[in-house]
Protein backbone atom coordinates (compact mmCIF):
# COMPACT_ATOMS: atom_id res chain seq x y z
CA UNK A 1 0.00 0.00 0.00
CA UNK A 2 1.09 3.69 -0.78
CA UNK A 3 1.12 6.10 1.80
CA UNK A 4 0.73 9.53 1.28
CA UNK A 5 2.60 11.89 3.90
CA UNK A 6 1.35 15.81 3.88
CA UNK A 7 3.43 18.55 5.40
CA UNK A 8 3.18 20.48 6.99
CA UNK A 9 0.16 19.72 9.21
CA UNK A 10 -0.74 23.20 9.34
CA UNK A 11 -0.27 25.78 7.47
CA UNK A 12 -0.26 29.70 8.76
CA UNK A 13 -0.09 32.64 6.20
CA UNK A 14 -1.91 35.86 5.75
CA UNK A 15 -3.88 36.69 2.74
CA UNK A 16 -1.65 37.59 -0.36
CA UNK A 17 0.70 35.33 0.48
CA UNK A 18 2.03 32.18 -1.52
CA UNK A 19 1.35 28.66 -0.22
CA UNK A 20 3.40 25.98 -0.96
CA UNK A 21 2.01 22.47 0.29
CA UNK A 22 3.72 18.84 -0.17
CA UNK A 23 2.46 15.21 -0.64
CA UNK A 24 5.31 12.48 -0.16
CA UNK A 25 4.32 9.20 -1.44
CA UNK A 26 6.49 6.20 -0.31
CA UNK A 27 7.07 5.25 -3.66
CA UNK A 28 7.68 6.45 -7.17
CA UNK A 29 4.00 6.88 -8.45
CA UNK A 30 2.97 8.09 -12.32
CA UNK A 31 2.24 11.65 -12.53
CA UNK A 32 -1.38 11.18 -13.75
CA UNK A 33 -2.52 9.49 -10.11
CA UNK A 34 -2.13 12.03 -8.03
CA UNK A 35 -4.93 14.34 -7.62
CA UNK A 36 -5.54 17.48 -5.09
CA UNK A 37 -8.58 18.75 -2.78
CA UNK A 38 -9.82 21.65 -1.18
CA UNK A 39 -12.21 21.18 1.68
CA UNK A 40 -13.86 23.84 3.96
CA UNK A 41 -15.71 23.14 6.95
CA UNK A 42 -19.26 21.30 6.72
CA UNK A 43 -18.91 21.27 3.13
CA UNK A 44 -17.81 18.15 0.62
CA UNK A 45 -14.14 18.43 -0.73
CA UNK A 46 -13.61 20.06 -4.23
CA UNK A 47 -11.24 18.99 -6.79
CA UNK A 48 -8.63 21.29 -7.51
CA UNK A 49 -5.87 19.27 -9.99
CA UNK A 50 -5.69 16.12 -11.22
CA UNK A 51 -2.59 14.26 -13.06
CA UNK A 52 -0.98 16.13 -10.87
CA UNK A 53 -0.87 19.42 -12.36
CA UNK A 54 -3.79 19.71 -14.53
CA UNK A 55 -6.55 22.14 -13.26
CA UNK A 56 -9.96 20.84 -13.31
CA UNK A 57 -12.85 23.00 -14.48
CA UNK A 58 -13.76 26.17 -12.91
CA UNK A 59 -10.62 26.40 -11.18
CA UNK A 60 -8.50 29.57 -10.63
CA UNK A 61 -5.22 29.70 -12.15
CA UNK A 62 -3.58 31.12 -9.34
CA UNK A 63 -4.11 26.80 -7.89
CA UNK A 64 -1.37 25.04 -10.00
CA UNK A 65 0.20 21.58 -9.19
CA UNK A 66 3.56 19.94 -10.10
CA UNK A 67 5.54 17.18 -8.74
CA UNK A 68 7.14 13.66 -10.08
CA UNK A 69 7.92 10.30 -8.82
CA UNK A 70 7.62 10.56 -5.20
CA UNK A 71 7.71 14.48 -3.99
CA UNK A 72 4.39 16.60 -5.48
CA UNK A 73 3.32 19.92 -4.39
CA UNK A 74 0.24 22.42 -4.83
CA UNK A 75 0.76 25.61 -5.03
CA UNK A 76 -1.54 28.83 -4.35
CA UNK A 77 0.51 31.83 -5.84
CA UNK A 78 -1.73 34.76 -3.97
CA UNK A 79 -4.02 33.49 -1.24
CA UNK A 80 -7.48 34.49 -1.11
CA UNK A 81 -9.38 34.49 1.92
CA UNK A 82 -11.67 31.96 0.60
CA UNK A 83 -8.61 29.70 0.16
CA UNK A 84 -8.19 28.82 3.60
CA UNK A 85 -9.08 25.40 4.41
CA UNK A 86 -7.77 22.01 4.54
CA UNK A 87 -6.53 20.66 1.42
CA UNK A 88 -5.94 17.09 0.69
CA UNK A 89 -3.67 14.76 -1.97
CA UNK A 90 -5.27 11.22 -3.52
CA UNK A 91 -3.15 8.57 -5.52
CA UNK A 92 -4.88 6.02 -7.45
CA UNK A 93 -3.30 2.54 -7.50
CA UNK A 94 -3.92 1.23 -10.79
CA UNK A 95 -2.76 -1.85 -9.83
CA UNK A 96 -4.61 -2.95 -7.47
CA UNK A 97 -7.50 -0.60 -8.27
CA UNK A 98 -7.16 1.40 -4.67
CA UNK A 99 -7.46 4.92 -3.78
CA UNK A 100 -5.79 6.43 -1.02
CA UNK A 101 -6.07 10.18 0.41
CA UNK A 102 -3.23 11.99 2.43
CA UNK A 103 -4.06 13.12 6.22
CA UNK A 104 -4.52 16.83 4.86
CA UNK A 105 -2.74 19.86 5.39
CA UNK A 106 -4.84 23.03 7.23
CA UNK A 107 -3.90 26.34 5.26
CA UNK A 108 -5.19 28.98 8.47
CA UNK A 109 -5.10 32.61 8.57
CA UNK A 110 -2.28 33.94 10.14
CA UNK B 1 -25.57 19.91 -14.03
CA UNK B 2 -23.98 16.88 -11.95
CA UNK B 3 -25.90 16.24 -8.38
CA UNK B 4 -25.31 13.53 -6.03
CA UNK B 5 -27.41 12.71 -3.22
CA UNK B 6 -26.56 10.28 -0.16
CA UNK B 7 -29.59 9.21 1.94
CA UNK B 8 -29.73 6.65 4.79
CA UNK B 9 -30.06 6.16 8.41
CA UNK B 10 -28.25 9.20 10.99
CA UNK B 11 -27.95 6.67 13.68
CA UNK B 12 -27.25 2.72 13.80
CA UNK B 13 -26.41 0.59 16.49
CA UNK B 14 -23.57 -0.94 16.71
CA UNK B 15 -22.99 -5.36 14.97
CA UNK B 16 -25.91 -3.81 12.55
CA UNK B 17 -25.64 -3.39 8.76
CA UNK B 18 -25.12 -0.14 7.05
CA UNK B 19 -27.31 0.69 3.97
CA UNK B 20 -26.75 3.79 2.19
CA UNK B 21 -27.71 4.87 -1.54
CA UNK B 22 -25.95 7.36 -3.63
CA UNK B 23 -28.76 9.21 -6.10
CA UNK B 24 -27.29 10.99 -9.22
CA UNK B 25 -28.40 13.06 -11.94
CA UNK B 26 -26.06 14.36 -15.17
CA UNK B 27 -24.91 11.52 -16.11
CA UNK B 28 -25.13 8.27 -16.35
CA UNK B 29 -23.45 5.19 -14.82
CA UNK B 30 -23.13 3.32 -18.33
CA UNK B 31 -20.36 6.20 -19.59
CA UNK B 32 -17.06 4.33 -20.24
CA UNK B 33 -15.07 5.65 -17.87
CA UNK B 34 -17.54 6.69 -15.35
CA UNK B 35 -17.11 5.09 -11.29
CA UNK B 36 -19.26 6.41 -8.47
CA UNK B 37 -17.18 5.64 -5.26
CA UNK B 38 -17.87 6.10 -1.47
CA UNK B 39 -15.24 8.04 0.77
CA UNK B 40 -15.76 8.94 4.26
CA UNK B 41 -14.38 11.34 6.64
CA UNK B 42 -14.85 10.54 10.56
CA UNK B 43 -15.28 13.87 13.02
CA UNK B 44 -12.05 16.01 12.34
CA UNK B 45 -10.42 13.44 10.45
CA UNK B 46 -8.72 12.78 6.70
CA UNK B 47 -10.91 11.03 4.03
CA UNK B 48 -10.99 7.07 3.65
CA UNK B 49 -11.84 5.74 0.19
CA UNK B 50 -14.21 2.80 0.90
CA UNK B 51 -15.27 1.83 -2.29
CA UNK B 52 -15.77 1.93 -6.45
CA UNK B 53 -18.50 0.77 -9.22
CA UNK B 54 -17.53 1.69 -12.58
CA UNK B 55 -19.71 1.51 -15.80
CA UNK B 56 -19.34 -2.42 -16.43
CA UNK B 57 -20.11 -3.27 -12.85
CA UNK B 58 -16.22 -3.94 -12.22
CA UNK B 59 -15.98 -3.10 -8.24
CA UNK B 60 -12.95 -2.37 -5.78
CA UNK B 61 -13.07 -1.86 -2.04
CA UNK B 62 -10.95 -0.88 0.14
CA UNK B 63 -8.23 -3.91 1.09
CA UNK B 64 -9.02 -3.30 5.42
CA UNK B 65 -12.63 -3.27 5.30
CA UNK B 66 -13.53 -5.43 1.91
CA UNK B 67 -14.44 -8.37 4.21
CA UNK B 68 -17.71 -5.89 5.39
CA UNK B 69 -18.57 -3.74 1.83
CA UNK B 70 -20.43 -4.81 -0.86
CA UNK B 71 -21.20 -1.70 -3.66
CA UNK B 72 -23.95 -2.72 -6.30
CA UNK B 73 -25.81 -0.24 -8.87
CA UNK B 74 -28.97 -0.09 -10.48
CA UNK B 75 -28.59 2.06 -13.72
CA UNK B 76 -32.75 2.70 -14.57
CA UNK B 77 -32.91 4.35 -10.90
CA UNK B 78 -29.47 6.04 -11.34
CA UNK B 79 -28.16 5.02 -8.10
CA UNK B 80 -25.03 3.47 -6.25
CA UNK B 81 -26.00 1.53 -3.05
CA UNK B 82 -23.36 0.32 -0.50
CA UNK B 83 -23.81 -1.39 2.34
CA UNK B 84 -21.36 -2.12 5.26
CA UNK B 85 -21.99 -5.36 7.80
CA UNK B 86 -20.70 -5.13 11.53
CA UNK B 87 -21.00 -1.32 12.33
CA UNK B 88 -18.92 -0.26 14.91
CA UNK B 89 -18.53 3.46 16.64
CA UNK B 90 -15.62 3.56 15.05
CA UNK B 91 -17.44 3.32 11.79
CA UNK B 92 -18.80 6.97 12.94
CA UNK B 93 -18.30 9.21 9.56
CA UNK B 94 -19.44 11.46 7.20
CA UNK B 95 -20.26 9.40 4.15
CA UNK B 96 -19.75 10.65 0.84
CA UNK B 97 -20.36 9.21 -2.82
CA UNK B 98 -18.26 10.91 -5.47
CA UNK B 99 -18.28 10.53 -8.98
CA UNK B 100 -15.00 9.21 -10.40
CA UNK B 101 -13.60 10.17 -13.94
CA UNK B 102 -11.13 8.95 -16.71
CA UNK B 103 -9.26 11.18 -18.44
CA UNK B 104 -5.88 10.05 -20.35
CA UNK B 105 -5.00 7.45 -17.17
CA UNK B 106 -6.24 10.53 -14.43
CA UNK B 107 -8.68 8.88 -12.62
CA UNK B 108 -9.88 11.48 -10.07
CA UNK B 109 -13.61 12.34 -8.02
CA UNK B 110 -14.96 15.04 -10.38
CA UNK B 111 -18.17 15.78 -8.54
CA UNK B 112 -18.96 15.07 -4.74
CA UNK B 113 -22.59 14.68 -2.55
CA UNK B 114 -22.63 16.54 0.16
CA UNK B 115 -22.63 14.06 2.90
CA UNK B 116 -24.21 12.14 5.24
CA UNK B 117 -23.14 12.23 8.91
CA UNK B 118 -23.72 8.42 10.32
CA UNK B 119 -23.54 7.84 14.14
CA UNK B 120 -22.90 3.87 15.91
CA UNK B 121 -24.41 3.94 18.92
CA UNK B 122 -26.29 1.67 21.19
Amino acid sequence: EIVLTQSPGTLPLSPGERATLSCRTSQSISSTSLAWYQQKPGQAPRLLIYAASSRATGIPDRFSGSGSGTDFTLTISRLEPEDFAVYYCQQTNNVQYTYTFGQGTKLEIK
Amino acid sequence: QITLKESGPTLVKPTQTLTLTCTFTGFTLTTSGVGVAWIRQPPGKALEWLALINSVDETAYSPPLKSRLTITKDTSKSQVVLTMTNMDPVDTATYFCARRLTNSGAKYFESWGQGTLVTVSS
